[in-house]
């Protein structure tokens, strides 16, 4: 079993759209959730962040944080065609060491 | 002020020659992590490295890969005697400390390497 996992889509939704992109972990030790879209043949860069369980948001993303269910997910808002991404989802017990999901491609259509 | 900067974009090279990828962290960055990354995959932690010291080096294969990162110049990633299977996207990352939350990593663009 992967420690972080996400259901790899493709999902596609329509401009306007709230998209929640979801991921589950297996580890119960990681702390720290984070949350990085990558845009084809470019590096990850960090979207959100959040080590309590709730909601954190962020303009138009929300990132959720359930420690008990060991789940997190990420709602976009008013999804645009810029979002059409990888978004990876990473976890972390603390310190350097950060475990990846495959992540989820999303498309928005215009 | 430069981000994370990976040399080259694209590498081709034959099975059994040597590939060296370069990273140059951000600026004020001294930790410097190496990940690989395959189709259909996540990103699989290799190596971190600080200012002439491997910290962790527990997801590099013991064969034919290794890293530095010197006093002077970018961190490196040589991999000797290359397969078909080394053909993936290799991503630095930089931090200014050996923290992976907060501010997170900040990613280069990667290298993509593929082995004929």
């Amino acid at each position: 079993q992967k420690e972080v996992e996400q259901d790899p889509g493709p999902l596609s939704v329509p401009e306007g759209a709230i998209v929640s992109l979801n991921c589950t972990y297996s580890n119960s030790a990681f702390q720290y959730f984070m949350w990085y879209r990558q845009y084809s043949r470019k590096g990850p860069e960090l979207l959100m962040y959040t080590y309590s369980s709730g909601n954190k948001e962020d303009g138009r993303f929300t990132a959720q944080l359930n420690k008990a269910s060991q789940y997190v997910s990420l709602l976009i808002r008013d999804s645009q065609p810029s979002d059409s991404a990888t978004y990876l989802c990473a976890a972390t017990t603390g310190g350097f060491k950060t475990i990846f999901g495959a992540g989820t491609r999303l498309f928005v259509k215009a | 002020n430069a981000g994370v900067m990976q040399n080259p974009r694209h590498l081709v090279r034959r099975r059994g020659q040597e590939a060296r990828l370069r990273c140059s962290p951000m600026k004020g960055h001294s930790h410097v992590y190496w990940y690989r990354q395959l189709p259909e995959e996540g990103l699989k932690f290799m190596v971190y490295l600080q200012k002439e010291n491997i910290i962790d080096e527990s997801g590099m294969p013991k064969e034919r890969f290794s890293a530095e990162f010197p006093k002077e110049g970018p961190s490196i990633l040589r991999i000797q005697q290359v397969v078909r299977g080394d053909s993936a996207a290799y991503f630095c990352a930089s931090s200014p400390n050996g923290e992976a939350t907060g501010y997170g990593y900040t990613f280069g663009s990667g290298t993509r390497l593929t082995v004929v």
